[in-house]
């Protein structure tokens, strides 16, 4: 059983667009955290989120924590090629374990 | 600084072998934990040791095994290698309680 669900499992879209990938869940997180990942390599942190319905920026990167702790959105505004990559979720129930999803498969194209 | 480093970055192997694959931690982290990740699959649980205790494990069977060393360096051993072990295997250490930093990970191939 898969806690986190990602949609859209996958996106293309061209240079300049903005979009908006989802993590779902009905399980209340302590924290979570996404990650961008690319061919062959681990998953590179991009941020975490502790407070139900905090916001944190990163650039053109905008997250955003439920209200309840169990959801989350990205949000890219005009998206480069550099953005292309495999965009996890990953949500914290115990101390010791992170339970990901399967990932939204990115293309932005020039 | 020196993130955290694995090795070997590439391994191939025939069913029923053996491997070990190895992690070190980012300097100053004492908890190091293992992911296994199938193609288009996210990360799935396998162990996180702290200060050289297992402190969790995920459903894998028991020819996964690990342990981490005083200088809190890990090993992952998988016996009796199956097809479905193919997987790029990532190790992530931390600091805080859940806060993960990732390796670049060993792919591991079964024949």
């Amino acid at each position: 059983t898969q806690l986190l669900e990602q949609s859209p499992q996958f996106l293309s879209i061209q240079e300049g667009e903005n979009l908006t990938v989802y993590c779902n869940s009905s399980s209340v997180f302590s924290s979570l955290q996404w990650y961008r990942q690319e061919p062959g390599e681990g998953p590179v942190l991009l941020v975490t989120v502790v407070t139900g319905g905090e916001v944190k920026k990163l650039k053109r990167l905008t997250f955003q924590f439920g209200d309840a702790r169990k959801d989350s959105s990205l949000h890219i505004t005009a998206a480069q090629p550099g953005d292309t990559g495999l965009y996890l979720c990953a949500g914290a129930i115990s101390n010791y374990k992170l339970t990901f999803g399967k990932g939204t498969l990115l293309t932005v194209n020039p | 600084d020196a993130g955290v480093t694995q090795s070997p970055t590439h391994l191939i192997k025939t069913r029923g072998q053996q491997v070990t694959l190895r992690c070190s931690p980012i300097s100053g982290h004492k908890s190091v934990s293992w992911y296994q990740q199938v193609l288009g699959q996210g990360p799935q649980f396998i162990f996180q040791y702290y200060e050289k205790e297992e402190r969790g494990r995920g459903n894998f069977p028991d020819r996964f095994s690990a342990r981490q060393f005083p200088n809190y360096s890990s090993e992952l051993n998988v016996n009796a290698l199956l097809l479905g072990d193919s997987a790029l295997y990532l190790c992530a250490s931390s600091l805080s309680k859940t806060e993960a930093f990732f390796g670049q990970g060993t792919r591991l191939t079964v024949v």
